[in-house]
């Protein structure tokens, strides 16, 4: 059974562009869930969807939104790029939502670098 | 105070050794405790999972969950050098604006062949 996967696994962007990171969860899955992670910070959660609806939403400025589509794959997508959104982005799926205490899976993550 | 503390090491242990590793929390309404293991440059694993108090044992893996105390543990017994990594120890709760999953800083694990 095929795991997280998410697209791309590398990039660069310039300070001010905006970039969308690309997730599709485990069949079957239809929550995905998005987390940053910094050496600074650690694992923090930016926004769940489930069933195309955004259901839990972390303490991340507007410039971070996201999207889920009837196949629950999601999107995620950052504007006006700053430095310190450098980080990897990690998508997790689970079968049901968080609230449920369903457990999580992740991929391997998107590094973006912010130059 | 963060709600949740975990010391990021790095710890050092030779093979073959029994590893603890630990978080507190402040928050007592944590529901779901997990342990991943993060590889370098990987995505997080999940390890171990555990709902409420008690124990659980999986191979060489055993979690303890101490609800009175606000204080989980991961014990790796019989310790290989393919276990050096990151655990990161994540809690899980709902509350009246939706649910939270909040992660440890994690502890970087080496072990020594």
């Amino acid at each position: 059974k095929a795991g997280v996967t998410q697209t791309p696994r590398y990039l660069i962007k310039t300070r001010g562009q905006q970039v969308t990171l690309s997730c599709s969860p485990i069949s079957g899955h239809r929550s995905v869930s998005w987390y940053q992670q910094t050496p600074g910070q650690g694992l923090q959660f930016l926004f769940e969807y489930f069933s195309e609806t955004q259901r839990n939403k972390g303490n991340f400025p507007g410039r971070f939104s996201g999207r889920q589509f009837s196949n629950s794959r999601s999107e995620m997508n950052v504007s006006t790029l700053e430095l310190g959104d450098s980080a990897l982005y990690l998508c997790a799926s689970s079968l049901g939502q968080l609230s449920s205490g369903n457990t999580i899976y992740f991929g391997e993550g998107s590094w973006l670098t912010v130059v | 105070q963060k709600e949740v503390e975990q010391d990021p090491g790095p710890l050092s242990v030779p093979e073959g050794a029994i590893v603890s590793l630990n978080c507190t929390y402040s928050n007592s309404a944590f529901q779901y405790f997990m342990w991943y293991r993060q590889y370098s440059r990987k995505g997080p694993e999940l390890l171990m999972y555990t709902y409420s108090s008690g124990n659980k044992e999986d191979g060489r893996f055993t979690a303890q969950v101490d609800k009175s105390s606000k204080y989980i543990s991961l014990f790796i017994r019989d310790s290989q050098p393919s276990d050096s990594a990151t655990y990161l120890c994540a809690m899980s709760a709902g509350w009246t604006g939706g649910f939270k999953t909040i992660f440890g800083a994690g502890t970087r694990l080496f072990v020594k062949a």
